[in-house]
């Protein structure tokens, strides 16, 4: 079966660095995805990946590495409105989205 | 970016009644829109999948008769919830996705903003 795995929950403080990992286990890939998803609305798109190597976008960052599975999104100087779940998302040989159940990040002074 | 509006926003409706949900992609087409449903504290849950002059495919476990949808046009996606019950009090998204070049490869999903769905 397919499956995306990510913690569930995890907490930082502001200013500081946070890595967010997601691994996956899909029948065929044809990248990953990064989104944003704060309480109450719908997701934003933060990064796409879908060659080996690391995706650089201000203080977000993305890291695909296709032999192992894994993907990790890199958040630096943590602001307090980062706090939000993070979705991890891949499109599989059909192109169709699977998602990861998100994490929850909470971000304190 | 793309744009896809979704409306309404929310919606309180009384049980038995009908709620259509819109969703538009505003500067591209779209011949396929998907709708999620996410209940709170989880992730997105894909319903169906919208096609442009055809039938949509449903999910396993989806009822087709209550979750009505129609894609009648290439910016146009509607999801009719019939018969409503509070069980179906839930956040309901759609995406759409640009098949042109360019824009994230030609997967990436824009969303619409959601419509939270009350049924009392």
């Amino acid at each position: 079966g397919q499956n995306i795995d990510q913690p569930t929950e995890m907490t930082a403080t502001e200013g500081a660095i946070v890595q967010i990992n997601c691994t996956y286990q899909t029948s065929g890939f044809n990248g990953l995805f990064w989104y944003q998803q704060h309480a109450g609305e719908a997701p934003t798109f933060l990064s796409y990946n879908v060659l080996d190597g690391l995706e650089e976008k201000g203080r977000f960052s993305s890291f695909l590495s296709r032999s192992k599975g894994y993907s990790y999104l890199l958040l630096k100087e943590l602001q307090m409105k980062d706090s939000a779940s993070y979705l991890c998302a891949v499109t599989d040989s059909n192109y169709q989205l699977i998602w990861g159940a998100g994490t929850k990040l909470i971000i304190k002074p | 970016g793309a744009v896809v509006s979704q409306h309404p926003s929310w919606v309180i409706c009384k049980s038995g009644t009908s709620v259509k949900i819109e969703c538009r992609s505003l500067d591209f087409q779209a011949t396929t829109m998907f709708w999620y449903r996410q209940f709170p504290k989880q992730s997105l849950m894909l319903m169906a999948t919208s096609n442009e002059g055809s039938k949509a495919t449903y999910e396993q476990g989806v009822e087709k008769d209550k979750f009505l949808i129609n894609h009648a046009s290439l910016t146009l996606s509607t999801l009719t919830v019939t018969s409503a019950h509070p069980e179906d009090s839930s956040f309901y998204i759609c995406s759409a996705r640009d098949q042109e070049t360019g824009r994230g490869g030609g997967t990436e999903a824009f969303f619409g903003q959601g419509t939270r769905l009350t049924v009392v």
